[in-house]
């Protein structure tokens, strides 16, 4: 079974921290994504890479960055997070046609 | 760009019954694959179906069918025999290189 594994289930941080987000998987798939879910908009794409240390912006990744420094690993960062950045983020993975998602981690930012 | 559009935002169905989900969708890609996913409450998503545009043969599994209409760009979900472990939010979903999703519709299973 393919297996993607996000580091945190529930965060709380404060406005201006800076937060990491880590995600592994374990089937040596090559593509990774980060999503924010939010209630009425579904997932929105935030970053997604194709191969180590490569990096392509989605549809809003404005005050997020990411790190891919090994195949099976993909962080999201936060920079200074702020509230808006609230939110449900999924991470990710596939080989071929189909996405295989992580539990999710929800994201409070007081 | 690729678009999908889910216009139920909710939807109910009793124990048992039949129901449809649906969706439409934009693209311009000639290759591309259709998803349904399945989001429970608080739970991990998971793929519930697959479709590959050049098959005109609809996808099954189990009590999970599509009803595609490639020309009408349409690709609904039907589930038959609802059980109540099918309560969740249902996300279609387009694919090729990158992903596009809607915004889901709510089942609601009354027992």
């Amino acid at each position: 079974d393919v297996k993607v594994t996000q580091s945190s289930r529930y965060l709380v941080k404060r406005t201006g921290e800076k937060v990491f987000l880590e995600c592994v998987q374990d089937m040596d798939h090559e593509n990774m994504f980060w999503y924010r879910q939010d209630p009425g908009l579904g997932l929105r794409l935030i970053y997604f890479s194709y191969d180590v240390k490569m990096k392509e912006k989605g549809d809003i990744p404005e005050g997020y960055s990411v790190s891919r420094e090994k195949k099976e690993r993909f962080s999201l960062i936060l920079e200074s997070a702020s509230t808006n950045q609230t939110s449900m983020y999924l991470c990710a993975s596939t080989s071929g046609e189909t996405q295989y998602f992580g539990p999710g981690t929800r994201l409070l930012v007081l | 760009a690729q678009t999908v559009t889910q216009s139920q935002p909710e939807m109910s169905v009793q124990e048992a019954e039949t129901v449809t989900l649906s969706c439409t969708y934009d693209t311009s890609e000639s290759d591309y694959y259709l998803f349904w996913y399945k989001q429970p409450p608080s739970r991990q998503m998971i793929l519930v179906i697959r479709q590959e545009a050049y098959k005109q043969q609809n996808a099954t599994e189990n009590r999970f069918s599509v009803n595609f209409q490639k020309a009408a760009k349409s690709f609904s979900l039907k589930i038959s025999d609802s059980q109540l472990g099918d309560a969740a939010m249902y996300f279609c979903a387009i694919g090729g290189n990158q992903f596009y999703f809607g915004t889901g519709t709510s089942l609601t299973v009354i027992p």
